[in-house]
């Protein structure tokens, strides 16, 4: 079975500084990995994906994440945080297999941004 | 193009009765998927519909039941309600599935009183 965990419930960083959300992933084969953002009151935006390829993915809004394979991971980075970032922020794990497709989502990190 | 929309927005029922959620994809979507949201659990995956069929269903009591129609709007019913039945009601629209890009409607919020 796929899961996520996003070890942060709750991360607060100050406007310009750089950001790294957590997520670590458990799933056999090369999995899919997605992070999604929720505005309050608002539905999910994909910010970026993996698939295969380059393990370092780009992203919109100035996001980007590593894939790494050996520690399970798929870390969220941002160089310089803003204040329109405050945010839930999910990580997610898919697959494909057999005609089913199937996406698990971590428990979000919360993001808090202050002056 | 118009994004996802699902309708109602707010929902005040009480236990036992039961309630349409209705989400219409983006034009050209065939896949429709459903989570229900809460604070403790996240988004847990209810179903998806792709086509008009059910392709997969997550773990949740026969009570969650969805259809999808020839214009791939979709609806989810939830039959004697239960308390811990509210939630966010998030739907997604893609092309070809959930490991596609996820378009997510706003949700429905619905409270169970």
């Amino acid at each position: 079975a796929q899961s996520v965990t996003q070890p942060d419930i709750h991360i607060t960083v100050s406007e310009g500084a750089s950001l790294e959300l957590r997520c670590n992933y458990s799933y056999g084969a090369t999995p899919y990995l997605f992070w999604y953002v929720q505005s309050p009151g608002q539905g999910l935006q994909l910010l970026l994906k993996y698939f295969s390829g380059d393990t370092l993915v780009q992203g919109i809004k100035g996001f980007e994440a590593e894939f790494k394979r050996s520690q399970s991971s798929f870390n969220l980075r941002k160089p310089s945080v803003h204040w329109s970032d405050a945010a839930e922020y999910f990580c997610a794990v898919g697959s494909f297999s057999g005609g089913y497709q199937k996406v698990t989502f971590g428990t979000g990190t919360k993001l808090q941004v202050i002056p | 193009k118009a994004g996802v929309t699902q309708t109602p927005r707010y929902l005040i029922k009480t236990r036992g009765q039961q309630v349409t959620l209705s989400c219409s994809p983006i034009s050209g979507h065939r896949s429709v998927s459903w989570y229900q949201q809460t604070p403790g659990q996240g988004l847990q995956f209810l179903f998806e519909y792709f086509s008009e069929t059910q392709r997969n269903k997550g773990n949740f009591p026969g009570r969650f039941s969805g259809r999808q129609f020839s214009n791939s709007r979709s609806e989810m019913n939830v039959s004697t309600l239960e308390l811990g039945d509210s939630a966010l009601y998030l739907c997604a629209s893609s092309w070809e599935g959930p490991t596609d890009t996820q378009y997510f409607g706003p949700g429905t919020r619905l409270t169970v009183l």
